[in-house]
């Protein structure tokens, strides 16, 4: 079946640090690959996405490509803002009937100023 | 105007009790969600409808039933609530035939049973 292992955390950077947050995947077939964010009390948003091989994901300075010889995608940002302060959750989709998002564990991000 | 709204966003009740939440999606979606998101942030998916067919059922307790009047609509009851079942439960929706295309969630229920 497909899972998606993420970096645990919680992460804890100071404003303006260079921050990644590991996702690697195991799935059949050509997934497509999903960062969502939530920050706190919300719900769950699409932060970027790439759906397939090679392709890079980007927004909000926010950057993952989509590696299948290595089957991860993962998250990247330069310069980090307080604002960024959410979890961050790593997530696959695929083909097939019961298409179902499948997510990683989630990472808490803080960001101190 | 809301893309996926559930309501009630806080829901407190007593053990035993049994409650319902409802979900509505106005993004002409063909396929709708419920995940539980425990305490550490884990989320579980739980059902799937797709055009108001169950196509998805995570091993849940049977006091979880979910309800799909119409494609645009699930809703989930939950019956003899225990202090377990205390977590934001998230309905989301999405186009079936499109992997490429993300799903969309809701702003939670926060489910205290106490």
């Amino acid at each position: 079946g497909n899972s998606v292992t993420q970096m645990e955390g919680p992460v804890t950077l100071s404003e303006e640090a260079f921050l990644t947050i590991n996702c690697t995947y195991t799935a059949t077939g050509y997934p497509s690959l999903f960062w969502y964010v939530q920050y706190p009390g919300e719900g769950l948003q699409l932060l970027l996405k790439a759906t397939k091989a090679d392709d890079k994901g980007s927004n909000k300075g926010f950057e993952a490509t989509y590696r299948k010889e290595t089957t991860s995608f993962h998250l990247e940002k330069g310069s980090v803002q307080v604002s960024d302060s959410a979890v961050y959750f790593c997530a696959l989709s695929s083909y097939g009937s019961a298409r179902q998002l499948t997510f990683g564990s989630g990472t808490q991000l803080t960001v101190l100023p | 105007d809301t893309a996926v709204s559930q309501t009630p966003k806080y829901l407190v009740t007593q053990m035993g009790n049994d409650k319902s939440i409802k979900c509505e999606q106005n993004l002409g979606h063909d396929t709708m969600y419920w995940y539980k998101q425990d305490s550490k942030k884990f989320l579980k998916i739980m059902f799937s409808y797709n055009n108001k067919e169950l196509i998805i059922n995570e091993t849940v307790p049977n006091r979880f039933s979910p309800k799909s009047p119409d494609k645009a609509h699930l809703n989930l009851h939950i019956n003899s609530l225990e202090l377990g079942d205390s977590a934001v439960y998230f309905c989301a929706s999405s186009q079936q035939d499109s992997p490429n295309t993300e799903a969309f969630f809701g702003q939670g229920t926060r489910l205290t049973v106490v």
